[in-house]
């Protein structure tokens, strides 16, 4: 069974700061996902990003990037020049590439950008 | 573009009641999920279901059943509801791996 460990409940920082989100995981498979989504005040879960273990180059979306680290089952968020709609609970989760398709999660941490 | 919708924001039931939670999917999408989200537990997967009228337990399947007789549609039903089911509840389609979620059910148990 796979766990996801999300070891920053909260954390809060400036404006267009950057800020970073660490997630650990541990898993005996060689294949799968890590996935990085964000649920806003209003509750709607959204995806951030979406890194396949197979691939060595981290996946960046505009001002999202990931730090993967396979070999230490690490996998972090980097948020670049943060903005007040960044506040919200970010989730880190993993889905083995073949199977069902289910998403093991961590407990999240919730950002707060401060103006 | 993906759609992913649930019955209601927020549900108000009486010890006892049988809950039906609906959720339902526009994009063809063979599986479907239904977590639980409590505060410092992250979410959880009830049930999920991988085809009409097929269906699997999740981690944390008891005081739950679902129902899955549409492609489209997924139902988690509380058959006789207790306190400790108030949560939100997420429902979930997805493609080879992605999920996408529906906004959430806030579901109060008195």
């Amino acid at each position: 069974a796979q766990t996801v460990t999300q070891s920053q409940p909260e954390m809060s920082v400036q404006e267009a700061e950057t800020v970073t989100l660490s997630c650990t995981y541990d898993t005996s498979e060689n294949n799968y996902y890590l996935f990085w989504y964000k649920q806003p005040p209003s509750r709607q879960m959204i995806l951030v990003i979406r890194q396949e273990a197979y691939k060595q180059q981290n996946a960046t979306e505009n001002r999202f990037s990931v730090n993967f680290q396979k070999a230490a089952k690490s996998f972090s968020l980097k948020i670049s020049d943060s903005q007040l709609g960044d506040t919200a609970m970010y989730f880190c989760a993993f889905m083995n590439l073949f199977g069902n398709e289910k998403l093991t999660f961590g407990t999240g941490t919730r950002l707060t950008i401060i103006p | 573009d993906v759609k992913v919708t649930q019955s209601s924001r927020y549900l108000v039931k009486r010890t006892g009641e049988k809950v039906f939670l609906e959720c339902v999917q526009d994009m063809d999408h063979e599986n479907m999920f239904w977590y639980r989200q409590d505060p410092g537990l992250g979410l959880r997967l009830i049930y999920f279901s991988y085809d009409v009228k097929m269906k699997e337990k999740g981690d944390i399947p008891e005081g739950y059943s679902v129902s899955r007789e549409k492609k489209e549609r997924f139902s988690l039903i509380l058959e006789s509801a207790s306190t400790n089911q108030t949560s939100m509840y997420l429902c979930a389609s997805s493609v080879p791996g992605t999920q996408y979620f529906g906004p959430g059910t806030r579901l109060l148990v008195l």
